[in-house]
C-alpha cells in the first residue's frame, strides 16, 4: 500500500515562528502536493513539485515556501506564521499525469496563536 | 480555468436510504473526473474516477457516478447508505496537468 506520512497530527506556533511541515511518501511518486483545507473552502492547491529541486506555485502560495531535497520528501515552509494559516494542511503524491490518482497523507492541524 | 460546484455542503439521510450527492464541473476541454472520501480525523482517498470508455463508473463499496458531457455533470449516489458511509465527499477535476481542482466538499451526514 502507498503511504504518506506527516511528520505531525497536531502542531500549534505562535505569530512569527518559522514552521516546518514534512510529508514522505515510500512509492517512488514523481509528484507531490500541499494543500490546505479550510471549511467551506475545500482543498486549495499551494504548491506541488514534479521533480526533486522542481517547485510550482499552485492557487494560494502566498505566506508559504517547499523544498525538495529528495525524491520521497517534500517539505513546507511558513517563513513568519501567521493566524490567518491557521488550517488543516495535507500533502498528497502521485505518478504524474493528468489522469492519475493522488494519495494523501493524515493531515498536520496547525494552530497559530 | 476550470472549476468544481458541490451544489450542498452538507446532505443528511436516514439509514438505508438512497443518497445523490451532486458534482458540476466548467472546462471546455477533455477532463478527468474524480471523487475523493475524507473519513473523520483522515485523509482523503480515492473513492472512484472517470478516464474515459462507460460513463458510469462504480467503487468497490457500492458508490457509482455517471459523467454527463452535456450537462457537465458527474453527480455521486448509492441506493443505499450506511452509518460507516458518513464523512465528507469531494469532487475533483482534472486537466492537462498533474494537478487537480476539487470542489468545496459535500458532508454526508447518515443517521439510525
Amino acid at each position: 500500500d502507498v503511504k504518506v506520512t506527516q511528520s505531525s497530527r497536531y502542531l500549534v506556533k505562535r505569530t512569527g515562528e518559522k514552521v516546518f511541515l514534512e510529508c514522505v511518501q515510500d512509492m517512488d511518486h514523481e509528484n507531490m502536493f500541499w494543500y490546505r483545507q479550510d471549511p467551506g473552502l475545500g482543498l486549495r492547491l499551494i504548491y506541488f513539485s514534479y521533480d526533486v529541486k522542481m517547485k510550482e506555485k499552485g492557487d494560494i502560495p502566498e505566506g508559504y515556501s517547499v523544498s525538495r531535497e529528495k525524491k520521497e520528501r517534500f517539505s513546507l515552509i511558513l517563513e513568519s506564521a501567521s493566524t490567518n494559516q491557521t488550517s488543516m494542511y495535507l500533502c498528497a503524491s502521485g505518478v504524474g499525469g493528468p489522469a492519475s490518482e493522488q494519495y494523501f497523507g493524515p493531515g498536520t492541524r496547525l494552530t497559530v496563536t | 480555468a476550470q472549476s468544481v460546484t458541490q451544489l450542498d455542503s452538507q446532505v443528511p439521510v436516514f439509514e438505508e436510504a438512497p443518497v445523490e450527492l451532486r458534482c458540476n464541473y466548467s472546462s471546455s476541454v477533455s477532463v478527468y473526473l474524480f471523487w475523493y472520501v475524507q473519513y473523520p480525523n483522515q485523509g482523503l482517498q480515492l473513492l472512484l474516477k472517470y478516464l474515459s470508455g462507460s460513463t458510469l463508473v462504480e467503487s468497490i463499496n457500492g458508490f457509482e457516478a455517471e459523467f454527463n458531457k452535456s450537462q457537465t455533470s458527474f453527480h455521486l449516489r448509492k441506493p443505499s447508505v450506511h452509518i460507516s458511509d458518513t464523512a465528507e465527499y469531494f469532487c475533483a477535476v482534472s486537466q492537462g496537468y498533474s494537478t487537480l481542482t476539487f470542489g468545496k466538499g459535500t458532508m454526508l451526514l447518515v443517521s439510525p
